[in-house]
């Protein structure tokens, strides 16, 4: 069955640090991966997605950035952080097409 | 407006009640649609697909009307458990718009 991992659940960065969260799927080939962003009390915001190995498409300008390595590993990544950055991260992934996606844990980031 | 709108609530109902939630959405060319639950400081988990012929999976109910463009979700004899937001998702050409979702508790 397939998995994904997320890490690290929860991070404390101050302003103007550099950031890199992790995401690999397992038990699939070729997935659609997606990085987003939940606000508190708000819904989700599409920030990346990809389709395959070095094919980023970017939904939000911002400070953000990501990159897909390998066929199964999603980062993202900032080289300097905004306060404004604060939020869930959720990484998910999905077979090609239409299908359902499936999230990890998420990740959990407060900027100081 | 925005693309797929969903009543925030929150609906306040007792064990036993039931519940339903619905979902209107804009791009008539979107082609698939799902339910997902989401507990508190959690990730969004896949609750049902909504197929056109309208779909149950034990006390949970989906339907999708595309002349009107919403989608709906039933949840019978709710149990304390079903306390969560319901978010609804329309899919188009690999991308998922979300609702913001509904948040149901449910009281003893």
């Amino acid at each position: 069955s397939q998995t994904i991992h997320q890490w690290p659940a929860t991070l404390v960065q101050p302003v103007g640090s550099p950031l890199s969260l992790e995401c690999t799927v397992e038990g699939t080939s070729n997935p659609n991966l997606y990085w987003y962003r939940q606000a508190a009390g708000r819904g989700l915001q599409l920030l990346f997605y990809s389709v395959g190995i070095g094919q980023i498409s970017s939904e939000v300008p911002q400070n953000l950035s990501a990159s897909r390595p390998q066929d199964r590993q999603f980062i993202l990544s900032s080289k300097k952080l905004l306060l404004s950055d604060s939020g869930f991260y959720l990484c998910a992934w999905s077979q090609q097409g239409n299908q359902p996606q499936h999230f990890g844990d998420g990740t959990r980031l407060s900027i100081l | 407006r925005k693309e797929v709108e969903q009543d925030p609530g929150p609906f306040n109902v007792p064990e036993g009640a039931t519940v339903a939630f619905n979902c209107t959405y804009s791009n008539s060319a979107s082609q698939s649609f799902f339910w997902y639950r989401q507990d508190c400081r959690k990730e969004p988990k896949l609750l049902m697909s909504v197929y056109s012929s309208g779909n149950e999976d034990g006390r949970f109910t989906a339907q999708l009307n595309r002349a009107s463009q919403y989608i709906s979700l039933l949840i019978r004899d709710s149990k304390l458990s079903d306390s969560a937001t319901y978010l609804c998702v329309v899919r188009n050409a690999g991308k998922s718009t979300f609702g913001d979702g509904t948040t149901l508790t449910v009281k003893p």
